[in-house]
């Protein structure tokens, strides 16, 4: 079946430490997205890209960084500039072009604080 | 810019009694609205979408949503609610003109109970 892996499910980092989520997806998408979501705010935009070796940052990039080397790929780097890093990390996404077709999730990285 | 607003952070309802899940938008253009269902530690699943023409929306598990341009409002219903109803629901708004870009709300916890 398609669709979208996220890994691992639970991530631990000490002070200092970046470390690094991944996405992968074989819906054959060239948009993905990296989505920050914490208690009662919704979906916050952390980086997305439409197509290979490009990607642009969303509305919360700080202490952020990503890649895109490969169509399915989409790792998210938290670094230790991000202060607040504990949170659920949502991967996802979609075709390009056809506005009106839903993003696609991953099952999500919770991310905590040692 | 466009925004979100989903004023009620939870919802209670009994089973076998229809839900209404409320949701309203801001934007400049003609929208294209979603609703995402998420259970716990999972991502978010799609449940239907509104692009144009008819208002009433039909979407999974029995789901429907109503546009009204007018009170700009696209509000979740269910005419019986079941316990397993019981998530944080979303609702999204994206532009045509923008792509596959998503605009959350803040999302609502519908509770069900027996």
């Amino acid at each position: 079946d398609g669709g979208i892996t996220q890994s691992p499910k639970y991530l631990f980092r000490k002070e200092g430490q970046n470390v690094t989520l991944s996405c992968e997806q074989n819906l054959n998408h060239d948009a993905m997205y990296w989505y920050r979501q914490d208690p009662g705010q919704g979906l916050r935009l952390i980086y997305y890209s439409q197509i290979v070796n490009d990607f642009q940052k969303g509305d919360i990039a700080e202490g952020y960084s990503v890649s895109r080397e490969k169509k399915e790929s989409f790792p998210l780097t938290v670094t230790s500039a991000q202060k607040n890093p504990t949170a659920f990390y949502l991967c996802a996404s979609s075709i390009v072009g056809e506005t009106y077709q839903p993003q696609h999730f991953g099952d999500g990285t919770r991310l905590s604080i040692l | 810019a466009q925004s979100v607003a989903q004023p009620e952070d939870q919802v209670n309802v009994a089973e076998g009694n229809p839900l209404t899940v409320k949701c309203t938008y801001s934007v400049s253009g003609n929208p294209y609205l979603f609703w995402y269902v998420q259970y716990p530690n999972r991502g978010l699943q799609f449940l239907l979408k509104y692009i144009t023409g008819d208002n009433l929306v039909k979407g999974s598990y029995g789901f429907e949503a109503e546009f009204n341009k007018s009170q700009t409002s696209f509000h979740l219903k269910k005419p019986s609610a079941l316990v397993s109803d019981s998530a944080l629901y979303f609702c999204a708004v994206s532009l045509s003109f923008a792509g596959n870009m998503l605009t959350f709300g803040g999302g609502t916890r519908l509770m069900v109970k027996p």
